[in-house]
């Protein structure tokens, strides 16, 4: 089992809808969770961060954490073709030092 | 301006050659990473480096080494033990081992 599974793609959504990302992890004492976009042939960028259990929610951006379920997810609302491009799961596992990427999955939002 | 500058931006290396891949930033961050990134597929941590003289290797760390002198550098050798290492290579710095900032990447190529 990977330490950070996220769902396979490519996901795809129309312009407007709302897109659902998904992350589940192995690490049950994990205490910061990260999301990341990479567009493509670019670096990641930051995007959000969440501590607590709940929904964390930046613009069109909802981070919503589990720890009993070990998931965390990502909704973005009125989804725009800017949007499309690959996002990362990353957390914080009980090795403070670093943290676990998945593997990503890949959104288009068509027009 | 604040951020992470790697250089160069492209970098093409010959059989049995080393080279040295640079990371500076002026975030007066305490850590440091370095992750692979190969196409299509998630980020895979190199080594990382949470203070000045000291570092520790990631899930990959075979063929490469890295030195941590000063707090705004991180550079990573990629050593002619390096079989495959025709890659996208990311560094990014964190506070506290919590969000990370990534630099802009360099792509490496062997001919």
């Amino acid at each position: 089992q990977k330490e950070v599974e996220q769902n396979s793609g490519p996901l795809s959504v129309p312009e407007g809808a709302i897109a659902s990302l998904n992350c589940t992890y192995s690490d049950r004492g994990s205490q910061s969770f990260f999301w990341y976009r990479q567009y493509s042939g670019k670096s990641p960028e930051l995007i959000m961060s969440i501590y607590s259990n709940g929904d964390k929610e930046d613009g069109r951006f909802t981070a919503q954490l589990n720890k009993a379920s070990q998931y965390v997810s990502l909704l973005i609302r009125d989804s725009q073709p800017s949007d499309s491009a690959t996002y990362l799961c990353a957390v914080k596992g009980t090795n403070a030092g670093k943290s676990t990427f998945g593997d990503g999955t890949t959104l288009t939002v068509k027009p | 301006d604040g951020g992470i500058t790697q250089s160069p931006k492209y970098l093409f290396r010959k059989e049995g050659q080393n080279v040295t891949l640079s990371c500076e930033q002026n975030l007066n961050h305490d850590a440091m990473y370095w992750y692979r990134q190969d196409p299509g597929q998630g980020l895979r941590l190199i080594y990382y480096s949470q203070i000045v003289n000291d570092f520790q290797k990631g899930d990959i760390a075979e063929g490469y080494s890295v030195s941590r002198e000063k707090k705004e550098s991180f550079p990573l050798t990629v050593t002619s033990a390096q079989k495959n290492p025709t890659a996208f290579y990311l560094c990014a710095s964190s506070d506290a081992g919590n969000e990370q900032f990534f630099g802009p990447g360099t792509r490496l190529t062997v001919l």
